[in-house]
């Protein structure tokens, strides 16, 4: 069964960094493209970085462009989002989600996501 | 940026109904829209990838339509469990979703 479990998230002040784990399991995770979408409380979704699955592309929204760095360690099965600089308008819950079989931007497999509150 | 905007913002419909959700590009994404499904504290899920395809395990009462800057999500006749949001996305180049339409009980 395809598994992905974030975890990472906390409260933070503006400024500072945190950085998001997603924990593969279930699937062959070295052959697949991973992404990070996120949500701001009762908004709509937003694409924010994308990571090919030998991290030889890597793609960020302008939004988090310069601030925050995607990265993964496939011996590990892990992805990562290092956050820096961060802003009140950060806080939302994290997904990580598989590229899929359909397209590497078509997202068959999410996280449960983990929240982020950036505040003083 | 592609902006994708999605109407109704609410669809107010009893179980058995027909739902029609409509998704509209900026510009053409030709057939790189998908479909996702999110109820309240939960992740989101795909139903429709390549606009009209359906995902894996998805069921028939889902449908996907249009091309270029068009695009409809129907569901046949409701069931309960069907009343949540539902998000487009277009993949034709960087990824940008929808503002959602949700589908509550009437």
């Amino acid at each position: 069964e395809v598994q992905l479990v974030d975890s990472g998230g906390a409260l933070a002040q503006p400024g500072g960094s945190l950085r998001l784990s997603c924990a593969a399991s279930g699937f062959i995770f070295s052959s697949y493209s991973m992404t990070w979408v996120r949500q701001a409380p009762g908004k709509g979704l937003e694409w924010i970085s994308y990571i090919s699955y030998g991290s030889h592309t890597i793609f960020y929204a302008d939004s988090v462009k310069g601030r925050f760095t995607i990265s993964r360690d496939n011996a590990k099965k892990l992805l990562y989002l290092q956050m820096n600089s961060l802003r009140d308008e950060d806080s939302a819950i994290y997904y990580c989600a598989r590229g899929s079989d359909y397209g590497a931007y078509v997202f068959d497999y999410w996280g449960q996501g983990t929240l982020v509150i950036v505040a003083s | 940026e592609i902006v994708l905007t999605q109407s109704p913002g609410t669809l107010s419909l009893s179980p058995g109904e027909r739902a029609t959700l409509s998704c509209r590009a900026s510009q053409s994404v030709s057939s790189f829209l998908a479909w996702y499904q999110q109820k309240p504290g939960q992740a989101p899920r795909l139903l429709i990838y390549g606009a009209s395809s359906r995902a894996t395990g998805i069921p028939d009462r889902f449908s996907g339509s249009g091309s270029g800057t068009d695009f409809t999500l129907t569901i046949s006749r409701l069931e309960p469990e069907d009343f949540a949001v539902y998000y487009c996305q277009q993949y034709g180049s960087s990824p940008t979703f929808g503002q959602g339409t949700k589908v509550e009980i009437k």
